[in-house]
C-alpha cells in the first residue's frame, strides 16, 4: 500500500562526504518535491520537478541537486553536506501541482 | 503563496470538537486555502482544502469568512490521534507552484 517511499529513513554521512537519498512513488504522479525540514520548524521546499522540468528555490544552496531519472524515481543528491544539512528530507508528490501533495516518511540526515 | 497566521499551540480534551483557526487577510481571489497536518515524525499529511464555500471530508470541515481572510478547520470528534501540528496554507492553483509551509499550530488532544 505504500505510496510514497523514501530510503533510507535513517542515513548517516560525515562531513564533506557525498550522500543520496531516494525516494519513489507508486502513484503515477507527474510532480514530485523535495522538502528540508529543521528541527522544530516547517517544511522548506528545495524544488521540485513538475515531469521532467526541474524548478529550483531561490535560495536553495548549490550544495543541493535533484535527478528523476523516470516518473517513480526522484533522488536528492548533497555534494558535499555541512552540518547545518541535518534534518528530516522529505518527499512528496502530487498529481499536478493544484492537487493535494503526497508526503513520504522522511529520511532523517545526521552528519557527524 | 499568501501569508497566514496561526496560533503556536493549543489543547483540546478527548471526544470535543477542535477548531482551528487561520488569519489570512492577504489572500487573493484565487488562492485556495489548504490545511495538512503532520504527526510527529511522520509526513505532512493532506486534510482539505477549500476556496470560497465551505468544505466538509471524512477527517475535518473547513469554514471559510465570507471575506476570505480567515478560517477555521474543525476536527469534529478530536481523539489522541490528531495530536499533530496543523498548517494552514494559502494557494494558488495555478501554474507550477508548490506549497509554502508556515509555522503551523500544534494542537495537542488531551485525555
Amino acid at each position: 500500500d505504500a505510496m510514497v517511499i523514501q530510503n533510507p529513513r535513517y542515513q548517516v554521512t560525515q562531513f564533506g562526504k557525498p550522500v543520496t537519498l531516494s525516494c519513489s512513488q507508486t502513484l503515477n504522479h507527474n510532480v514530485m518535491y523535495w522538502y528540508q525540514q529543521k528541527s522544530s520548524q516547517a517544511p522548506k521546499l528545495l524544488f521540485h520537478y513538475y515531469d521532467k522540468d526541474f524548478n529550483n528555490e531561490a535560495d536553495t544552496p548549490d550544495n543541493f541537486q535533484s535527478r528523476r531519472p523516470n516518473t517513480s524515481f526522484c533522488f536528492l543528491d548533497i555534494r558535499s553536506p555541512g552540518l547545518g544539512d541535518a534534518a528530516m528530507y522529505l518527499c512528496a508528490t502530487s498529481r499536478d501541482s493544484s492537487y493535494e501533495q503526497y508526503f513520504g516518511p522522511g529520511t532523517r540526515l545526521t552528519v557527524t | 503563496d499568501a501569508k497566514t497566521t496561526q496560533p503556536p499551540s493549543m489543547d483540546c480534551a478527548e471526544g470535543r470538537a477542535a477548531n482551528l483557526p487561520c488569519n489570512h487577510s492577504t489572500i487573493s481571489g484565487n488562492e485556495y486555502v489548504y490545511w495538512y497536518r503532520q504527526i510527529h515524525s511522520q509526513g505532512p499529511q493532506y486534510i482539505i482544502h477549500g476556496l470560497k464555500n465551505n468544505e466538509t471530508n471524512e477527517m475535518a470541515s473547513l469554514i471559510i469568512t465570507e471575506d476570505r481572510k480567515s478560517s477555521t478547520l474543525i476536527l469534529p470528534h478530536a481523539t489522541l490521534r490528531d495530536t499533530a501540528v496543523y498548517y494552514c496554507i494559502g494557494h494558488m492553483d495555478t501554474g507550477r507552484r508548490a506549497l509554502t509551509f508556515g509555522s503551523g499550530t500544534r494542537l495537542q488532544v488531551q485525555p
